[in-house]
């Protein structure tokens, strides 16, 4: 199963918002809506931020929402802050029945 | 509070052996499904394994399928990850991650440890 494609880098302003795109084929994004978002801050352990396309955990800012189109699913993140540097993964269910995670994208909050 | 903590991690020659632990408190380990997750020094998240709450369904990626074992011990709150035939591509920080419930096949993981590094090396 190959990796979901993500955008390397994406960068923003404090007070912006940025997308997060992940592509993925109707083996995977496309065919479930089981799409999850994780942010791993350097040297930390992954955090689940969105999980099933568009669902946020309890205890996860407003300020990140998800949504999926085609084989495409997307985290938003609105209102940079400066705490929200990290890398982001996204993660989808695939039909052989394992996940699969994108490559990783290193967000910088300018 | 919910608590993972790996061990068992080290330096291995290629085609070596090794056993991660993770050992869990803080909740019903019994009643949830566990993950292994792998992260290669600068490079991004990989998937390895899954077991469900019972042990009844257990899954791999292909990259390590016929050399890595999954399992899990309930009464001693434990999962684990033998390790063999181990190869230089497998150098990687290995997390344990506690799935949202008990089937082995919803990957939603909302509590990880910190993680325990294999370094695959001659």
């Amino acid at each position: 199963q190959s990796a979901l494609t993500q955008p390397a880098s994406v960068s923003g302003s404090p007070g912006q918002s940025i997308t997060i795109s992940c592509t993925g084929t109707s083996s995977d994004v496309g065919g479930y809506n089981y799409v999850s978002w994780y942010q791993q801050h350097p040297g930390k352990a992954p955090k689940l931020m969105i999980y099933d396309v568009s669902n946020r955990p309890s205890g996860v800012s407003n300020r990140f929402s998800g949504s999926k189109s085609g084989n495409t699913a997307s985290l938003t993140i609105s209102g940079l802050q400066a705490e929200d540097e990290a890398d982001y993964y996204c993660s989808s269910y695939t039909s052989s029945s394992t996940p699969v995670f994108g490559g990783g994208t290193k967000l910088t909050v300018l | 509070e919910v608590q993972l903590v790996e061990s068992g991690g080290g330096l291995v020659k290629p085609g070596g052996s090794l056993r991660l632990s993770c050992a869990a408190s803080g909740f019903t380990f019994s009643s949830y499904s566990m993950n292994w997750v792998r992260q290669a020094p600068g490079k991004g998240l990989e998937w390895v394994s899954s077991i469900s709450s019972s042990s009844s369904y257990i899954y791999y990626a292909d990259s390590v399928k016929g050399r890595f074992t999954i399992s899990r011990d309930n009464a001693k709150n434990s999962l684990y990850l033998q390790m063999n035939s181990l190869r230089a591509e497998d150098t990687a920080v290995y997390y344990c991650a506690r799935a949202v419930d008990s089937s082995g096949y919803y990957y939603v993981l909302n509590y990880w440890g910190q993680g325990t590094l294999v370094t695959v090396s001659s």
